[in-house]
């Protein structure tokens, strides 16, 4: 079973519009979160992170993380067409462990 | 920002024959990671290192071998490649620290297609 789920698998959104998704763990021993962006041919690149309840803001992009149920959320503003890309949620506990725990990805394409 | 350097960017190798990936990082993070990505698999973690001389098992490490002979270089090493090995594989660094996170610094991947 897959410890990070993500959705949607994929979505579109117009230029300027609103994306949003999201991501649950179904292991309790995840603590910290991160959102990660990977655009074609490359590799994934931090986004940000989350570790406290509540939402975090960084420009466009805000994270909502909610402990007790273990879901997190990306909701990214005025969308551009460079925001088109593969999303994922990573996740690991919180002791000194090995590596992150990556869902599926979710798949955004902003369109003019 | 973080480097790290992946080679080759793109390998054929044949069923049975031996392939080594590489990894350098410039970053002096002590861990450093590899990843296999595959359409409804997502980034699966093979074997990790937190330091030069170790090596460790991640989620899928059947079939691979790792080594880490310095703080900068990582190696992924495929004794017997087999057609399912066919995947982008990823390496990362990352200084994970007590009580905290750990942000991973990906390459930009080698794609290995196994005849």
């Amino acid at each position: 079973q897959q410890k990070v789920q993500q959705s949607p698998e994929s979505l579109s959104v117009p230029e300027g519009g609103m994306a949003s998704f999201n991501c649950t763990s179904s292991d309790r021993n995840f603590q910290y979160f991160w959102w990660y962006r990977q655009h074609s041919g490359e590799g994934p690149k931090a986004l940000m992170s989350i570790f406290s309840d509540g939402d975090k803001k960084e420009g466009r992009f805000t994270a909502h993380l909610n402990k007790a149920s273990l879901h997190v959320s990306l909701h990214i503003r005025d969308s551009q067409p460079s925001d088109s890309a593969l999303y994922f949620c990573a996740a690991r506990p919180n002791n000194y462990a090995q590596g992150l725990t990556f869902g599926l990805g979710t798949r955004v394409s902003v369109f003019p | 920002e973080a480097a790290v350097t992946q080679s080759p960017r793109n390998k054929v190798a044949v069923t049975g024959g031996k392939v080594t990936l590489s990894c350098n990082q410039t970053n002096n993070h002590n861990n450093m990671y590899w990843y296999r990505q595959d359409t409804g698999h997502g980034l699966r973690l093979i074997h990790y290192s937190y330091g030069a001389g170790s090596t460790e098992k991640g989620d899928i490490p059947d079939g691979y071998k790792a080594s880490r002979p310095s703080q900068e270089n990582f190696s992924l090493i495929l004794e017997l490649a087999t057609p399912s090995q066919t995947s982008v594989y990823f390496c990362a660094s990352g200084d994970a620290y007590w009580g905290g996170g750990e942000t991973l610094y990906f390459g930009s991947g080698t794609r290995l297609t196994v005849l």
